[in-house]
């Protein structure tokens, strides 16, 4: 059973225009939702993390947008750039618990 | 500060040899360590996590053992590599609750 769901698989967008990511949980005894960037040979890296109590969360062109009562969290990329192509995964995590449960990824390309 | 060291970042091995992926975690004392692997669709797997020396815990039952030897290492192991067992394997480590870090991954190719 999946307990995070991310969409899309794919996704392709222009220079400068915005990429969003959309995930959803079921577990409602998750207390942190962060965002993963891996580019193509490396592993994943934290990229932005929000916890329920805030509805949104921004780092420079990256915002977390989070959706309690929906049980959905999304990631929006501004302004996108080619050097942010890369698969971004979003995780939750439970409290107590080391171990985040994460999406399947999305695959994003942004061409210039 | 702490860092992850993963090696070889790429392996070709033959089918039914013998595997050995180190790990080992620095600027920081008993760190949660993970084994988790990435097959071609992206997706993370997990496979192993251990929470001290000597203490393994199996998520998937497979060709695969890991072992931890010493409080920043951790290893994975087969004694007979299956063409299935191809794909990319990321150690990570964590230590505070929120904390949680990727090694640079290893390449696997079973032929």
């Amino acid at each position: 059973q999946q307990q995070v769901k991310q969409s899309p698989q794919s996704l392709i967008v222009q220079k400068g225009g915005i990429s969003i990511i959309n995930c959803a949980y079921e577990n409602t005894a998750f207390d942190y939702f962060p965002w993963y960037q891996q580019f193509p040979g490396k592993g994943p890296a934290l990229l932005i993390a929000i916890r329920p109590d805030v509805s949104e969360k921004k780092e420079g062109r990256f915002t977390i947008s989070f959706n309690k009562s929906a049980k959905q969290f999304s990631l929006h990329i501004m302004d996108s750039q080619p050097g942010d192509s890369a698969t971004y995964f979003c995780a939750a995590r439970k409290g107590g618990s080391y171990i985040p449960t994460f999406g399947r990824g999305t695959s994003l390309i942004v061409h210039p | 500060s702490q860092t992850i060291h993963q090696w070889p970042a790429t392996l070709v091995q033959p089918v039914g040899s013998p595997l050995s992926l180190e790990c080992t975690v620095e600027g920081t004392s008993n760190p949660n360590l993970y084994w988790y692997r990435q097959a071609a669709g992206r997706g993370l797997q997990l496979l192993f996590y251990s929470v001290g020396i000597g203490q393994i815990s199996s998520e998937v039952p497979q060709n695969l053992s890991a072992s931890r030897p010493q409080d920043r290492q951790f290893i994975l192991s087969s004694k007979k590599l299956l063409l299935s067992d191809s794909g990319f394997y990321l150690c990570a480590w964590s230590v505070q609750v929120y904390g949680y870090t990727f090694g640079s991954g290893t390449r696997l190719t079973v032929v």
